[in-house]
């Protein structure tokens, strides 16, 4: 089974509005986690480094005001997509790795559109 | 700069053998790791190569060269359901994200 649940697989939502994509690691702790997004037909792109207690880390380009990320707990880290607009339409994927470990699992995606 | 370079696209024919180049220019090195990806889903994990040499798992071998910072992925057998997208992708730290090349898709046809 998933060791990484992202949740919701797939979410539509009008634009201006916001939505939050939930990402839990199952069975370990994770004291961090990545965000990516992947357009169609591109790959996958780092959004941020999610740091549990602490202020997620943004890639050049990524608006942090407008992707809040949350990491409250060593076993779930949140996404919000604010004032959603058709542009942020995407596959957002996260990942998690152990303490201490080198495998990193990734969850299952969620597509957004947003209309 | 990070940069991660394969073929964007590769065709095949069932029961051949294909091979997908990766080549990488990062600050560091902390292992390469190779997924594939079918559309409209997650990545999944085939391989990670942290020291120099070739690691073999059933049809699928992945091969690291750090000096000339070169990886291949070699798939075998190949079989209609391997038509996927490969991603090669770096670690440059301990415990930091992984950063992932285009990806190469693959076609395999009878």
């Amino acid at each position: 089974g998933a060791v990484v649940s992202q949740h919701p697989s797939r979410v539509i939502c009008k634009s201006g509005t916001s939505v939050k994509i939930e990402c839990r690691s199952l069975d370990f702790q994770a004291t961090t986690m990545f965000w990516y997004r992947q357009f169609p037909k591109q790959s996958l792109m780092l959004m941020a480094t999610s740091n549990e207690g602490s202020k997620a880390t943004y890639e050049q380009g990524v608006e942090k005001d407008k992707f809040l990320i949350n990491h409250a707990s060593l076993t779930l880290s949140t996404l919000t997509v604010t004032s959603a607009h058709p542009e942020d339409s995407s596959f957002y994927i996260c990942s998690a790795t152990q303490v201490n470990g080198n495998t990193i699992y990734f969850g299952e995606g969620s597509w957004l559109t947003v209309v | 700069g990070q940069n991660i370079d394969q073929p964007t696209e590769m065709t095949a024919t069932e029961g051949a053998i294909v091979q997908i180049n990766c080549t990488y220019q990062t600050s560091g090195f902390n292992g390469l790791f190779w997924y594939q990806q079918h559309a409209g889903e997650a990545p999944t994990f085939l391989s990670y190569n942290v020291l120099d040499g070739l690691e073999e798992k059933g049809r699928f071998s992945s091969f690291l060269s750090r000096s000339k910072g070169y990886s291949y992925l070699l798939l075998k057998e190949l079989q209609m359901k391997d038509s996927a997208s490969y991603l090669c992708a770096v670690r440059d730290e301990a415990g930091t994200a992984l950063i992932f090349g285009k990806g190469t898709t693959l076609s395999v046809s009878s």
